[in-house]
């Protein structure tokens, strides 16, 4: 099983600002994900990242918003631009296994005040 | 949406087994049966999954019928640490986006 390390665990931010969220992965893997979950809500699909391409979206995110970075197989970052307290959730990161099932981070918790 | 029917919430005694049913109507048939749990506070963890057969792991098993339409997780056991959201969801590999649905929260009571 892959061990997944995310930077900051929380954090809480004024409206306007960006936070750079970081996810760290001890083995190499090709694909990582990113889900936000709000207050009381299930994992939504944020994007995936593939190393050495664009991230691809869902619906309802956008890059200018939420741009990724996969630079390597073991890291990516998530950035939360131009916050405002609708962005307030815990956005984790989660990689695939080799049985085909995913593995989560801890999970950074946002608070955007 | 989600591919999965899951009822929103369940109760079971401390030391019982618990059961935990999932409806996927619409499964295809390279499509397998995916659960997680999340415990407050924590990203989810992968359970088990399965495509027709039945499979067991040291934390569950997994009951699929046969027509492949419905599944059940068993915790043979249950204790107040398996008090969490459960995940029932269908995929094809990891490979393909998983998207969530609301889950079973299932509190374990002393």
């Amino acid at each position: 099983s892959a061990v997944i390390s995310q930077k900051p665990s929380r954090d809480i931010c004024q409206r306007g600002t960006s936070l750079t969220i970081q996810c760290q992965v001890d083995s190499q893997v090709t694909m990582m994900f990113w889900y936000r979950q709000q207050p009381g809500q299930s994992l939504t699909l944020i994007a995936t990242a593939n190393q050495g391409s664009e991230a691809t979206y869902e619906s309802g995110f956008v890059i200018d918003k939420f741009p990724i970075s996969r630079p390597n197989l073991t890291f990516s970052t998530l950035t939360v631009s131009n916050m405002s307290p609708e962005d307030s959730s815990i956005y984790l990161c989660s990689v695939e296994g080799g049985t085909g099932s995913l593995y989560f981070g801890p999970g950074t918790r946002l608070t955007v005040t | 949406d989600a591919k999965t029917t899951q009822p929103p919430s369940m109760d079971c005694a401390e030391g019982r087994a618990a059961n935990l049913p999932c409806n996927h109507s619409t499964i295809s048939g390279n499509e397998y049966v995916y659960w997680y749990r999340q415990i407050h506070s924590q990203g989810p963890q992968y359970i088990i999954h399965g495509l027709k057969n039945n499979e067991t792991n040291e934390m569950a098993s997994l009951i699929i019928t046969e027509d492949r339409k419905s599944s059940t997780l068993i915790l043979p056991h249950a204790t107040l640490r398996d008090t969490a959201v459960y995940y029932c969801i269908v995929s094809k590999t990891s490979y393909d986006k998983v998207i969530f649905g609301p889950g079973t929260s299932l509190s374990v009571i002393p």
